[in-house]
């Protein structure tokens, strides 16, 4: 069985500052991860995907990620916030086969000005 | 591309009466559905697989006979709600995998805000 955690519920950074998500996953198989975004009374929105091609990928708004095998994580970058990246993040894993995807518990983001 | 509609975008209604929900996905064809359950504040519970032409995959502890999946085409699949409570209030949210081209990856529409009364 799959399953993601992602660690803080809740993350407030200032506008400008680093902006770091922290997600490990569990998986027996190869996994397939995303990072997802979603605004108020909104539905999710791909952020970035792993599928095991190259191990930092690069995703929309100046997000990144990258995953490490070694400490089964997949970790959610942004070098400055700003305040439209406010939102609730979901980290989620993927066997690529079943193709359902999990989701960990998310992780609403506060930008302070 | 890839955008993915629900319709009705909210809906309000009384106890005991069903309610239908589309999700349609608007330029790319899905075999595969999905219908997520979200509550305030929570993460997305997958509810069902659904399949063009086939019978829906329920999760552990979701209702068949209360959440009907109906995924009639390649852009289209319905979720009713037969028989509404108070307590199927909630966020539903569809996704739609494209046949083809991607690895796992799901178009998600915006949800619909369900309320009984």
């Amino acid at each position: 069985a799959q399953s993601v955690t992602q660690l803080g519920s809740h993350v407030s950074v200032s506008e400008g500052a680093l902006v770091l998500l922290r997600c490990n996953y569990s998986s027996s198989v190869p996994p397939y991860l995303f990072w997802y975004v979603q605004y108020p009374n909104q539905g999710l929105q791909l952020l970035l995907k792993y599928t095991s091609a190259a191990t930092l990928v690069k995703g929309i708004n100046g997000f990144e990620a990258e995953f490490k095998k070694s400490e089964t994580s997949f970790h959610l970058t942004k070098p400055s916030a700003h305040m439209s990246d406010a939102a609730e993040y979901f980290c989620a894993v993927s066997d690529g086969g079943a193709q359902k995807l999990v989701f960990g518990q998310g992780t609403r983001l506060t930008i302070n000005p | 591309g890839a955008v993915v509609s629900q319709h009705p975008s909210w809906v309000i209604c009384k106890s005991g009466t069903s309610v239908k929900i589309e999700c349609r996905s608007l330029d790319f064809q899905a075999t595969t559905m999905f219908w997520y359950r979200q509550f305030p504040k929570q993460s997305l519970m997958l509810m069902a697989t659904s399949n063009e032409g086939s019978k829906a995959t329920y999760e552990q502890g979701v209702e068949k006979d209360k959440f009907l999946i109906n995924h009639a085409s390649l852009t289209l699949s319905t979720l009713t709600v037969t028989s509404a409570h108070p307590e199927d209030s909630s966020f539903y949210i569809c996704s739609a995998k494209p046949l083809a081209g991607g690895l796992g990856e799901q178009f998600f529409g915006p949800g619909t805000r369900l309320t009984v009364l």
